[in-house]
């Protein structure tokens, strides 16, 4: 059974802390994402990576950075968490360059920053 | 103007009723297209592909028109277990960027 795994399904952090999320998929897939998802706006790509120490920005970069140091892991770091950084956080992962090839899920990891 | 756009609903519809959705998309470019299902507090995941000459699994049938750049799903014989969001999903190779719509939300009532 396929699986990608977030490291917290719930994290509180206070303003200013730097934090960790971190991704796991055992599909050895070559693609792997970080979304946001906020009531109203949808799904958001903050940043995706399509090989180890490769990495795009998506359309909401600002105030993240991510990792990709081995193939099955991706790491999204917030430098200084902010109350505007309460969201919930999706990972996912994809194989291949095919065009019809699906996007596999984490379970979410739902941050507030107090 | 948005990549993908969806009319959040909410839909409720009584079981066995049947439902659409349609979804628009902006860029001509857009080369795969998708329908994915959330249930409320889950991740989403892939309810159907849509190809160009529409397809269909079961009680979905999913459609593209890519003249007019949009897309549909359509759900016969609502079940309640058919509640949830549903999501229209565009990709565009270029970029391997998945653009998502907000969501429409789904209620079957007994």
């Amino acid at each position: 059974d396929v699986k990608v795994t977030q490291s917290s399904r719930y994290l509180v952090k206070r303003t200013g802390e730097k934090v960790f999320l971190e991704c796991v998929q055992d599909m050895d897939h070559e693609n792997m994402f970080w979304y946001r998802q906020d009531p109203g706006l949808g799904l958001r790509l903050i940043y995706f990576s399509y090989d180890v120490k490769m990495k795009e920005k998506g359309d909401i970069p600002e105030g993240y950075s991510v990792s990709r140091e081995k193939k099955e892991r991706f790491s999204l770091i917030l430098e200084s968490a902010s109350t505007n950084q309460t969201s919930m956080y999706l990972c996912a992962s994809t194989g291949g360059q095919g065009s019809y090839n699906e996007q596999f899920f984490g379970p979410g990891t739902r941050l507030t920053v107090l | 103007r948005k990549e993908v756009e969806q009319d959040p609903g909410p839909f409720n519809v009584p079981e066995g009723a049947t439902v659409a959705f349609n979804c628009t998309y902006s860029n001509s470019a857009s080369q795969s297209f998708f329908w994915y299902r959330q249930d409320c507090r889950k991740e989403p995941k892939l309810l159907m592909s849509v190809y160009s000459s529409g397809n269909e699994d079961g009680r979905f049938t999913a459609q593209l028109n890519r003249a007019s750049q949009y897309i549909s799903l359509l759900i016969r014989d609502s079940k309640l277990s058919d509640s949830a969001t549903y999501l229209c999903v565009v990709n565009r190779t270029t970029g391997n960027q998945f653009y998502f719509g907000t969501g429409t939300s789904l209620t079957v009532i007994p």
